[in-house]
C-alpha cells in the first residue's frame, strides 16, 4: 500500500498570499497518477488537480500542481477567501487507492 | 451535469447491515468506473471500493474486505454497496464517486451510516 504524507497539517495564511502543500509518497506513484481534492465543511471534495499537473475543469490557474516519483506539491497563489479550505492529496496508480491526511489551509 | 445522490444510510447496530444506493444521472453511466469513498466525522478520506465501468472487477479496501460488496445496474444507471458486519469504525459518511479510470472525478453529496447500539 502507498502511504501519503501531507504537510503541514495546517497552514495559517492571509489572503493574497501564496500557500504551498506537500504530499510525499511511501514509494514511486506510477506515471504520476496523483491528484489533489479540496473539501470545505460540509461539502463534498472537489478534484483540482489530476495526473499531478493537470487542472481539472473550471479549476483556476491560481492551483498549479507540480511534482514526479515520491513528490508532489501544490501550489496556490494569491489565496482568495474561497481557498480556505482542507487539501488532500491521492494516489490512483495502485489498488488501494489512498489518501493523504489532509492539509488545512485556514486563515491567519 | 454530473448528478449522484446516494440513498440508504441510518443508524445500524454492530453486526448488521446496510446497503447503500447511488442513483446517477447527466453521463452514460456504463462507460465509467465508480467509486466509494467514506469519511468519518471530523477525519479524512477513505477509499473504500471500485467496480469497472462493465461490473467485471472489483477492488475493495482492506478494511472493508470479505465484508462490503460493491455492485452496479448499468440498465438502472445505479451503484450499490451492500455492507455486511458492520463496526462502530464503519461510521461514516458514504460518499458515490464517478471514476476516469481509477481517477475519482466527481462526487455526490453522500450519506451517513452510523453504527451504533
Amino acid at each position: 500500500e502507498i502511504v501519503l504524507t501531507q504537510s503541514p497539517g495546517t497552514l495559517s495564511l492571509s489572503p493574497g498570499q501564496r500557500a504551498t502543500l506537500s504530499c510525499r509518497a511511501s514509494q514511486s506513484v506510477g506515471r504520476d497518477y496523483l491528484a489533489w481534492y479540496q473539501q470545505k465543511p460540509g461539502q463534498a471534495p472537489r478534484l483540482l488537480i489530476y495526473d499531478a499537473s493537470t487542472r481539472a475543469t473550471g479549476i483556476p490557474d491560481r492551483f498549479s500542481g507540480s511534482g514526479s516519483g515520491t513528490d508532489f506539491t501544490l501550489n496556490i497563489n494569491r489565496l482568495e477567501p474561497e481557498d480556505f479550505a482542507v487539501y488532500y492529496c491521492q494516489q490512483y496508480a495502485t489498488s488501494p487507492l489512498t489518501f493523504g491526511g489532509g492539509t488545512k489551509v485556514e486563515i491567519k | 451535469q454530473v448528478q449522484l445522490v446516494e440513498s440508504g444510510g441510518g443508524v445500524v447496530q454492530p453486526g448488521g447491515s446496510l446497503r447503500l444506493s447511488c442513483a446517477a444521472s447527466g453521463f452514460t453511466f456504463s462507460n465509467y468506473a465508480m467509486h466509494w469513498v467514506r469519511q468519518a466525522p471530523g477525519k479524512g478520506l477513505e477509499w473504500v471500493s471500485l467496480v469497472s465501468y462493465d461490473g467485471n472487477n472489483e477492488y475493495y479496501a482492506d478494511s472493508v474486505k470479505g465484508r462490503f460488496t460493491i455492485s452496479r445496474d448499468n440498465s438502472k444507471n445505479a451503484l450499490y454497496l451492500q455492507m455486511d458486519s458492520l463496526k462502530p469504525e464503519d461510521t461514516a459518511v458514504y460518499y458515490c464517486a464517478r471514476g476516469q479510470q481509477w481517477l475519482i472525478k466527481n462526487w455526490g453529496q453522500g450519506t451517513l451510516v452510523t453504527v451504533s447500539s
